[in-house]
């Protein structure tokens, strides 16, 4: 059984440029979360989804984030317009479907260098 | 949202066991005490939960003071392969049946020869 799968695993994009960051949860896992780890910082939750829905977006910067999960294919974090700040490793975990007890299991990030 | 306080650092000897606290003094009820630990710049790597008993696994134990305000990590026989940060984390519900974990600064842990 695969493990949590993310792509690229480094990615570098100019100023203003487009970043796209691609995460394939556990085989049967249908909940998926992002979180950004900024240098020397501890991570930080960005956005919780399930098929299709967005279930918690309250850590996402209101504007240039965005992310999916669409009912067939990876969750997909987007930003636009990227600047040097949004130099992080980004790590997306699953979990599999609802209930009182469970573990996410997490891939191994993406590394945005924004120049 | 029920808060977490670690120590910043400690450091281990080879072959000890190593002792990781946690405080979660305004945890509630129905709250789950997970551990996750990061090694290097890795993903992180879940260790162990609990809610009210004691907890063992093949990496470790969890004991849950009967107040449930404190935890410790206890990791048996550390090796130098155990040198990473320890996130004890209480976790946060979102609407009914949904949750999500909310990271603090850790405890790094340094193991030495």
């Amino acid at each position: 059984n695969a493990g949590v799968m993310q792509n690229p695993r480094h990615l570098v994009r100019r100023r203003g440029q487009e970043a796209r960051l691609r995460c394939s949860p556990m085989k049967g896992h249908s909940h998926v979360y992002w979180y950004r780890q900024l240098p020397e910082e501890g991570l930080k939750f960005m956005v919780y989804l399930q098929k299709e829905n967005i279930i918690d977006e309250s850590g996402m910067p209101k504007e240039r984030f965005s992310a999916e999960f669409p009912k067939e294919g990876p969750s997909i974090l987007r930003i636009q317009q990227v600047v040097r700040g949004d130099s992080a490793a980004y790590f997306c975990a699953s979990s599999p479907p609802g209930g009182i007890s469970y573990e996410q299991y997490f891939g191994p990030g993406t590394r945005l260098t924004v120049t | 949202d029920a808060k977490t306080t670690q120590p910043t650092s400690m450091d281990c000897a080879e072959g000890r066991a190593a002792n990781l606290p946690c405080n979660h003094s305004t945890i509630s009820g129905n709250e789950y005490v997970y551990w996750y630990r990061q090694i290097h710049s890795q993903g992180p790597q879940y260790i162990i939960h609990g809610l009210k008993n004691n907890e063992t696994n093949e990496m470790a134990s969890l004991i849950i003071t009967e107040d449930r305000k404190s935890s410790t990590l206890i990791l048996p026989h550390a090796t130098l392969r155990d040198t990473a940060v320890y996130y004890c984390i209480v976790r946060v519900a979102v609407g009914s049946n949904d949750y999500k974990l909310s990271f603090g600064a850790g405890t790094t842990v340094t193991v030495r020869a």
